[in-house]
């Protein structure tokens, strides 16, 4: 089993639109979350770290849920420069380790 | 304040070869972490070096190995290239708190 594992996608949405993803990960005992977005050919960039309170960036809402060990982002009033993939990371103990998700993959349409 | 560096930005080499590649952490961070992402693959965790040691390394053969210097810049080496080598090489680096920041890449082929 995957220690992270996301829904490939494609999201395809609607400038506009309120898009939300979800990820999995297996290790109750990992420590830090986030999210990072990833362009083609490029490196991931920290999109927001996630806190079990919940975290709000502008548009961007993330929520960590320890107990069925998910997070998730939601996206609002999406644009098409958010069209990206985004990856779901877990860090182990000690940030001896940080396991990263396959991506999800969000197209933003006109 | 400068980002997580890497050289050089293109590699390419022929099978059985060795590669060389380079980081230069943010100033301040001592953890620097090494991935592999091959074409259309996830982020795969190669090695994790903190205050010039290595903390762990991922499940990549021994081929793959790697060194961290004094002023915390670190060096990925890939002995015996074989194709499948072929990937975007990214580093991140770390301080004290849970966030990475990752460098450009190395986009390394091996024909």
């Amino acid at each position: 089993r995957k220690e992270v594992e996301q829904d490939p996608g494609p999201f395809n949405v609607p400038e506009g639109a309120t898009v939300a993803f979800n990820c999995t990960y297996s290790n109750s005992a990992s420590q830090s979350f986030f999210w990072y977005r990833q362009d083609c050919r490029k490196e991931p960039k920290l999109l927001m770290s996630v806190y079990s309170s919940g975290n709000e960036d502008g548009r961007f809402t993330a929520q960590l849920n320890r107990a069925s060990q998910y997070i998730s982002l939601l996206i609002r009033d999406s644009k098409l420069s958010d069209s990206a993939t985004y990856l779901c990371v877990v860090s182990g103990v000690n940030f001896n380790k940080f396991y990263f998700g396959s991506g999800t993959k969000l197209n933003v349409k006109p | 304040e400068a980002g997580v560096t890497q050289s050089p930005t293109h590699l390419i080499k022929t099978r059985g070869q060795q590669a060389t590649l380079r980081c230069s952490p943010i100033s301040g961070h001592t953890s620097v972490y090494w991935y592999q992402q091959a074409l259309g693959l996830g982020l795969q965790f190669l090695l994790w070096y903190d205050e010039g040691e290595e903390r762990n390394r991922g499940n990549f053969p021994p081929r793959f190995s790697g060194r961290q210097f004094p002023n915390y810049s670190s060096e990925l080496n890939v002995n015996a290239l074989e194709l499948e080598d072929s990937a975007l090489y990214l580093c991140a680096s770390r301080s004290r708190g849970d966030t990475q920041y990752f460098g450009p890449g190395t986009r390394l082929t091996v024909l």
